[in-house]
């Protein structure tokens, strides 16, 4: 079975710095990887996801991971924060012959001005 | 809008109600999902339904009783709830497809008295 570890519980961020959220997976087999987010009071909604092809990915809000299949890890960035981008990011990997994700226990981002 | 609605937001009930929660979609999806939210933890994947077919149960406790009448609607029934299945509850649906996101309703937020 697959498995996330997201290796930060909680990152502070000042406006308009850069952000980094790291995501590691294991499987024996290949993957598909997603990242969502889950802003207050509200379901997750996806951010971007690898499938095949170029390892980096590029998704909504100016979000980009890079898939680095050596290091088992999808690291997400963002290279300035708004204060929007305060809310939880959860990792997730599914096998790729099947459609069930294994989710990550989640970051909380927090942006300060 | 996600296409993913969930009833009720917010539900309170103490060990020996019996109350149940619903999901609908609209996004013409076959597969249909229960996941459990703690703080802190992964997500918790309880069950899926695919064209109304009960094709997972994460070893759920009897007390949750899942339902899909239909490919649009899923219920999960509760009775005798403990304290501890305090959590967000999140539906989500998808096409049954391997690389294919979820899309999450916005949850149910349950506390057991």
């Amino acid at each position: 079975a697959q498995s996330v570890t997201q290796l930060d519980s909680q990152v502070p961020v000042f406006e308009e710095a850069p952000v980094e959220l790291r995501c590691n997976y294991s499987s024996s087999v290949s993957v598909y990887l997603f990242w969502y987010v889950q802003y207050p009071n509200q379901g997750l909604q996806l951010l971007l996801k690898y499938l095949s092809g170029s390892t980096l990915v590029k998704g909504i809000n100016g979000f980009e991971a890079e898939f680095n299949k050596s290091q088992t890890s999808f690291h997400l960035r963002k290279p300035s924060v708004h204060i929007s981008d305060t809310a939880e990011y959860f990792c997730a990997v599914t096998r790729s012959n099947d459609y069930k994700l294994s989710f990550g226990a989640g970051t909380t981002v927090t942006v300060r001005a | 809008e996600t296409g993913v609605t969930q009833t009720p937001r917010h539900l309170v009930m103490g060990m020996t109600n019996k109350k149940s929660l619903k999901c609908e979609q609209h996004l013409g999806h076959n597969a249909m999902y229960w996941y459990k939210q703690s703080a802190k933890k992964p997500l918790e994947l309880m069950f899926v339904y695919n064209f109304k077919e009960q094709t997972e149960n994460n070893s759920v406790p009897s007390r949750f009783s899942p339902e899909c009448p239909n490919s649009s609607h899923l219920f999960l029934h509760l009775h005798t709830l403990q304290p501890e299945d305090s959590a967000l509850y999140l539906c989500a649906s998808s096409h049954q497809r391997s690389g294919d996101e979820q899309y999450f309703g916005p949850g149910t937020r349950l506390t057991v008295t």
